[in-house]
């Protein structure tokens, strides 16, 4: 079965600093989906970047970038310039390409902005 | 465009009362997904749905639980009777096609007292 491991529980970063929060996953597949959702004191649950394990090309939105290492099974999200806006619990997920529904989320990683 | 909308909010109720969840999925998606979130066990996926037929509801914790998905626009999760240990955060997600990113609700805070 497929595992999430997200191994910082709490991270912080000062206001427009850059922070990385690690993801690792173990799989056996060769194609699956990678996501960060960001889940803010509201609750609710936000995609905030996805990546396909076939592309060898690091997926960015705006100030969000991954760094994806297929062999070492490692998907880090970099927050460029944080903002305060960006505290919140990050979760990491893995979706089989095989079995679409089969989407697996890692503990989350809290992080907190200081100004 | 209207997101995933779950209802209610928040949700209390006494230990031994039947507690049911409301999702409808953003239109035009045909897959429709009940997470549970708690801090112990992290988010778990109880059942998804795909054009309305449950496929997989193996990760249900007991028979207490069900879910139904009568048409297109409107799923529930029902838990009758509810216990304290129900007590959870429910999302609910849809996606288009099962390769798409999944989109939450805001989910419902439930407490069984």
């Amino acid at each position: 079965a497929q595992t999430v491991t997200q191994s910082q529980p709490e991270m912080s970063v000062q206001e427009a600093e850059t922070v990385t929060l690690s993801c690792t996953y173990d799989t056996s597949e060769s194609d699956y989906y990678l996501f960060w959702y960001k889940q803010p004191p509201s609750r609710q649950m936000i995609l905030v970047i996805r990546q396909e394990a076939y592309k060898q090309q690091n997926a960015t939105e705006n100030r969000f970038s991954v760094n994806f290492q297929k062999a070492a099974k490692s998907f880090s999200l970099k927050i460029s310039d944080s903002q305060l806006g960006d505290a919140a619990m990050y979760f990491c997920a893995y979706r089989s390409a095989y079995n679409n529904n089969d989407m697996r989320f890692g503990a989350g990683t809290r992080l907190t902005v200081k100004p | 465009d209207a997101g995933v909308i779950q209802s209610p909010r928040h949700e209390v109720t006494e230990m031994g009362q039947e507690v049911t969840l409301r999702c409808k999925p953003i239109s035009g998606h045909d897959y429709l997904f009940w997470y549970r979130q708690t801090m112990m066990r992290g988010l778990e996926l109880l059942i998804y749905f795909n054009n309305n037929v449950p496929i997989d509801d193996s990760g249900m914790p007991e028979d207490r639980f069900s879910a139904k998905m009568p048409n297109a626009s409107f799923s529930t999760l029902k838990i009758q009777p509810s216990e304290p240990r129900d007590s959870a955060v429910y999302f609910c997600a849809s996606s288009y096609r099962g390769n798409q990113p999944q989109h939450f609700g805001d989910g419902t805070r439930l407490s069984i007292l």
